[in-house]
């Protein structure tokens, strides 16, 4: 089974901030790695797909890169409505999400 | 529009049987997947198992043995069965469409006596 760690597991910053989250997989999964946004009581939301691919009505600010074992979610400029928990999911093979990566306002 | 919604006991005994359902609407489950996921409270989700539209079964090996997919189409509805609960598998559960873009609310089970 591949498996996915995700890091920082809690970041602390400051509006306006690039905020940067990392997920490895064990193995290639090729472009196949989602990233979602979830908010307190709330079931998780997709932000990209398929490494870069920006989800319908999700800000400019989000973007995704990566490709083989190694992505990244950015956020370019961090706004308050974006503290919230992020968490990818590969699914080349399966599906297994990350561990998750809290972020917050410093 | 696009909905899934999950329903079921929110208190289940350990060593019991666990079984939710998903009613979706907005869309046909012959047409589209549904996945099972589960959270455990602050960590991430986990994905538990698959309604293919042909009505075919994935499920984690993790969970394999335990676990049961089924569905009703004139329904609508999928169907989760999962048995031997201990307390770790406490945590809320969501259905989800292929492509993960639609969830429902999520139920929250709690495996205690």
């Amino acid at each position: 089974d591949i498996q996915m760690t995700q890091s920082p597991s809690f970041l602390s910053a400051s509006v306006g901030d690039r905020v940067t989250i990392n997920c490895k997989a064990s193995q290639n999964i090729n472009k196949y790695l989602d990233w979602y946004q979830q908010k307190l009581g709330e079931a998780p939301k997709l932000l990209i797909y398929n490494t870069n691919s920006l989800h319908t009505g999700i800000p400019s600010r989000f973007s995704g890169s990566g490709s083989g074992t190694d992505f990244t979610l950015t956020i370019s400029s961090l706004q308050p409505e974006d503290v919230a928990t992020y968490f990818c999911l590969q699914h080349n093979s399966g599906w297994t999400f990350g561990g998750g990566t809290k972020l917050e306002l410093k | 529009q696009v909905q899934l919604k999950e329903s079921g006991p929110g208190l289940v005994q350990p060593s019991e049987t666990l079984s939710l359902t998903c009613t979706v609407s907005g869309f046909s489950l012959t047409s589209y997947s549904v996945s099972w996921v589960r959270q455990p409270s602050g960590k991430g989700p986990e994905w538990m198992g698959r309604m293919w539209y042909d009505g075919d079964t994935a499920y984690n090996s993790a969970l394999k043995s335990r676990l049961s997919i089924s569905r009703d189409t004139s329904k609508n509805q999928v169907f989760l069965k999962m048995n031997s609960l201990q307390t770790d598998d406490t945590g809320t559960y969501y259905c989800t469409r292929e492509g993960f873009a639609y969830w429902g609310q999520g139920t929250l089970v709690t495996v205690s006596s």
